[in-house]
Formats: C-alpha cells, sequence, structure tokens
C-alpha cells in the first residue's frame, strides 16, 4: 500500500503566489488533516477533516483552505503565499478512536515549502 | 502558554544508555497520549499509545502517565544508535484527527 502521499515534496514560491498542495490516502480513513512543522514549535495542526464533504479549522489556519469532496483526497490551498509560511507540510489520516482504536496518524513523507 | 510542553534538547547519550523523555501538558481534558518517532526528513510514526494514567511497556520502550500531575514520559531502555530521532508527545480529548503535539525532543545515542 502507499499509504498517505503529498505532491510535491519540495517547492519554492514568491510572495502572493498561490498553490496547492496535494494530500491521498488509500486506507480508507476517514479523519485526515494537515499540519506544519517549524522548528521550536512542533507539529501544528492547520485543518482537519472528519469525512468527505466535513472540514473544520486547526490552531493555525490563517491563510489556508481545504476540501474534502472524496474521502481519499485532502487538498490543501495557500490562497496567497507569504514568507511566515514557509515550512514542512503533513498530511496525516486516521481510523479514528471509536472501536477501542488507538487514533493513530499516518503521515505522509511532507512537504517543504520555501516562500521568497 | 502552550498547551503542550517538551524540552527540544538536542539529548546525547551513549549506547546502552536508559533515556527518559517527558512532557508536560495544562489542558485536563486530554485522555489520549502517544509518541511519535520521526527520522531526518521523514514523517512522525506511532511508536507508543496509552489511554489511562499507569503504565505501559513495549519491548524497550515504556510510557508513564500521570493525569493527576499532568506529566507523561517516555523511557527506552538499552538505546540504540538506531533510536536517534526526534520524540514527539501527543495528545488529544477524543478526535483522532485533532492531535496536539509537543515540540519534540532531539535524540542522539553514540557509539
Amino acid at each position: 500500500n502507499a499509504g498517505v502521499t503529498q505532491t510535491p515534496k519540495f517547492q519554492v514560491l514568491k510572495t502572493g503566489q498561490s498553490m496547492t498542495l496535494q494530500c491521498a490516502q488509500d486506507m480508507n480513513h476517514e479523519y485526515m488533516s494537515w499540519y506544519r512543522q517549524d522548528p521550536g514549535m512542533g507539529l501544528r495542526l492547520i485543518h482537519y477533516s472528519v469525512g468527505a464533504g466535513i472540514t473544520d479549522q486547526g490552531e493555525v489556519p490563517n491563510g489556508y483552505n481545504v476540501s474534502r469532496s472524496t474521502t481519499e483526497d485532502f487538498p490543501l490551498r495557500l490562497l496567497s503565499a507569504a514568507p511566515s509560511q514557509t515550512s514542512v507540510y503533513f498530511c496525516a489520516s486516521s481510523l479514528g478512536l471509536a472501536g477501542g482504536r488507538t487514533g493513530e496518524l499516518f503521515f505522509g513523507e511532507g512537504s517543504r515549502l520555501t516562500v521568497l | 502558554q502552550k498547551e503542550v510542553e517538551q524540552d527540544p534538547g538536542p539529548l546525547s547519550v551513549p549506547e546502552g544508555a536508559i533515556v527518559s523523555l517527558n512532557c508536560t501538558y495544562s489542558n485536563s481534558a486530554f485522555q489520549y497520549f502517544m509518541w511519535y518517532r520521526q527520522y531526518s526528513r521523514k514523517g512522525p510514526e506511532l511508536l507508543m499509545y496509552t489511554y489511562s494514567s499507569g503504565n505501559k511497556e513495549d519491548g524497550r520502550f515504556t510510557a508513564q502517565v500521570d493525569k493527576s500531575s499532568k506529566y507523561i514520559s517516555l523511557f527506552i531502555r538499552d538505546s540504540q544508535p538506531s533510536d536517534s530521532a526526534t520524540y514527539l508527545c501527543a495528545m488529544c480529548t477524543g478526535t483522532a484527527s485533532k492531535l496536539t503535539f509537543g515540540t519534540g525532543t532531539r535524540l542522539q545515542v553514540t557509539l
């Protein structure tokens, strides 16, 4: 199984440009989420989804949009890139906590974004 | 003040040492506690999961949760160079996608 696949792995943008980070999972997980990881800040939740058609904001949602039209895909859109959005972005998916599950998050390999 | 506090390290220990990694938290609603391991330029992977206070052991790893003190620990026995990684504590109230992470502790195990 591929697990969680993120594209692109690396991207350089200029301030004001927009782009979409793609995330796809093949494990039929209901839960998906996007985190950003910055030095000294750890992983911070941007947006999450508990199923197709349902999304909600996390800790740092400003400047980002998401949608969930299918169970498999959860793209993250940067509307107008700013240098403060330079970060490593991780997509993750999970089966959830119901039925005694651990809620384990399965992460992609990350997308490294630099905004000049 | 962050909801979850974790010493970023780096922590350097010789091979075979016992390692203790810790996190404190402020949100008493956290019910599920996890430790993730992250190798350089990779995504985090789940290492340990606990739900209640007490100890949970898995091979060389022991996770400890003290809800009364809002304190969790991860112990690594007989540490190996392959244990060199960043260890992130994580916790949530009940929504699987909504984990709150510590900043991570970078561990280096030397020969």
